[in-house]
């Protein structure tokens, strides 16, 4: 059980393109879904919080305009990267919590990741 | 800032060998400290975790004690396996189901 999948795995665009990443929990529902963004040799960067039904909260350092993030219900969560550039390039990984899992903190389950190489 | 440090990678070690990667932490308070693992190709997994000074987390042979003193939360296996293949994270939190903050990753090979 608490699988989250990715869609899609890899994607390669040109500069100036958006595009979008999904983010599904496929057994469970999710309070809150988070994105992060991991460089080569690099930890994990929080991006943004999102709460179903509700904005998303960015970290600081991260353009809203730029990583559009909605979570419309409670089993999908999206990220576009609008006008993407090549610094835009990276490992884009998310998160959810389940709700009402009943134990002292809520375990983040973690999706496999989108590689986005923007050329 | 709160934040979390790790040692370099990669770290590459001889099946059976024992394992100790190190994880140190800055934090104001009693953050929660956990260990992720990310096996080649799969999503982040949690391996264990501790909630309080002196709790040690274990899971598939691995260990972690939290230690305030030293604010450290280092992870050991008495004989790793090639299974045991992958990066791990050390990472802390302070919300119920709230943000992680993770050290750079640590990546571990073991050979035959």
């Amino acid at each position: 059980g608490a699988v989250v999948s990715q869609h899609p795995s890899r994607v390669i665009c040109k500069s100036g393109t958006s595009v979008k990443i999904e983010c599904r929990s496929l057994d469970f529902q999710a309070t809150t879904m988070f994105w992060y963004r991991q460089f080569p040799k690099k930890s994990l960067m929080l991006m943004a919080t999102s709460n179903e039904g509700s904005k998303a909260t960015y970290e600081q350092g991260v353009e809203k305009d730029k990583f559009l993030i909605n979570h419309a219900s409670l089993t999908l969560s999206t990220l576009t990267v609008t006008s993407a550039h090549p610094e835009d390039s990276s490992f884009y990984i998310c998160s959810a919590t389940e709700r009402g899992r009943g134990v002292s903190y809520n375990e983040q389950f973690f999706g496999p990741g989108t590689r986005l190489t923007v050329l | 800032g709160n934040s979390v440090t790790q040692m370099e990678g990669p770290v590459t070690l001889s099946e059976e060998a024992f394992l100790t990667i190190n994880c140190t932490y800055t934090a104001t308070g009693y953050p929660s400290l956990f260990w992720y693992v990310q096996y080649p190709g799969e999503g982040l997994q949690l391996l264990l975790k501790a909630t309080k000074a002196d709790d040690k987390g274990s899971n598939k042979g691995f260990e972690a004690t939290y230690r305030k003193e030293t604010t450290s939360f280092h992870l050991e296996k008495g004989s790793v396996q090639v299974s045991d293949s992958a990066v791990y994270f050390c990472a802390l939190s302070y919300n119920q189901g709230g943000k992680l903050i993770f050290g750079q990753g640590t990546e571990l090979s073991v050979k035959p």
